[in-house]
């Protein structure tokens, strides 16, 4: 069965530098997702991105964060200068069409220092 | 604006027990409401959903009622297995057009099943 891929599963940065954080969506979705648990907290929306533009976005989605489908296979979630705060499980998820389930990826494991 | 609490873990069961993972929700109007499961070290993948009020969503197993008077949607398994051991999140989806249509995660709740 198809599946999101996220890589690296875990990214240890320093504060005030730049990440990215891949993800290659199932290849036939249009719809595309990330979100992020900090440890013992809920899972939270950050972005949803839909015909090559940003469709919805949350007040934690600040001007730090970035999000591109570079090649129309991968889609990258940039965070430009990293925080203690940014410290999280990254998950990215997608999916056909607009009431279709969402697939998510593993999750990438971002620890900032 | 909407949010889903669910019950804290983490929940520690014998196998063959049954189980009861309370959600309940605040939501405008009638959200979709659904059931994730993380097994140790994969992403969320869904378990079940339900769509309207009174209907049932089930899997595996598991089953969950949309109960629009309470503003629940417990998740519920006969008897437990060590296999079931994960982390459960509840969510609800709005009743929304457009691109957007994002999901509201509960906390999670962490299910150990021991022999």
């Amino acid at each position: 069965e198809p599946e999101v891929t996220q890589t690296p599963s875990h990214q240890v940065t320093q504060m005030g530098q730049e990440v990215i954080l891949r993800c290659v969506p199932i290849s036939n979705h249009l719809y595309f997702y990330w979100y992020r648990q900090i440890l013992g907290q809920k899972v939270e929306f950050l972005v949803s991105f839909y015909n090559n533009e940003i469709s919805e976005k949350s007040e934690i989605f600040d001007d730090q964060f970035s999000v591109e489908r570079p090649d129309g296979s991968n889609f990258t979630l940039k965070i430009r200068s990293t925080k203690l705060e940014d410290s999280a499980m990254y998950f990215c998820a997608s999916k056909t069409d607009h009431n279709s389930p969402l697939h998510f990826g593993n999750g990438t494991r971002l620890t900032v220092t | 604006g909407n949010s889903v609490t669910q019950m804290e873990g983490p929940v520690t069961l014998s196998e063959e027990a049954f189980l009861t993972i309370n959600c309940t929700y605040t939501a405008t109007g009638y959200p979709s409401l659904f059931w994730y499961v993380q097994y140790p070290g994969e992403g969320l993948q869904l378990l079940l959903k339900a769509t309207k009020a009174d209907d049932k969503g089930s899997n595996k197993g598991f089953e969950a009622t949309y109960r629009k008077e309470t503003t629940s949607f417990h998740l519920e398994k006969g008897s437990v297995q060590v296999s079931d051991s994960a982390v459960y999140f509840c969510a609800l989806r709005p009743i929304l057009t457009g691109g957007g249509n994002k999901l509201t995660f509960g906390t999670g709740t962490q299910l150990k099943v021991e022999l």
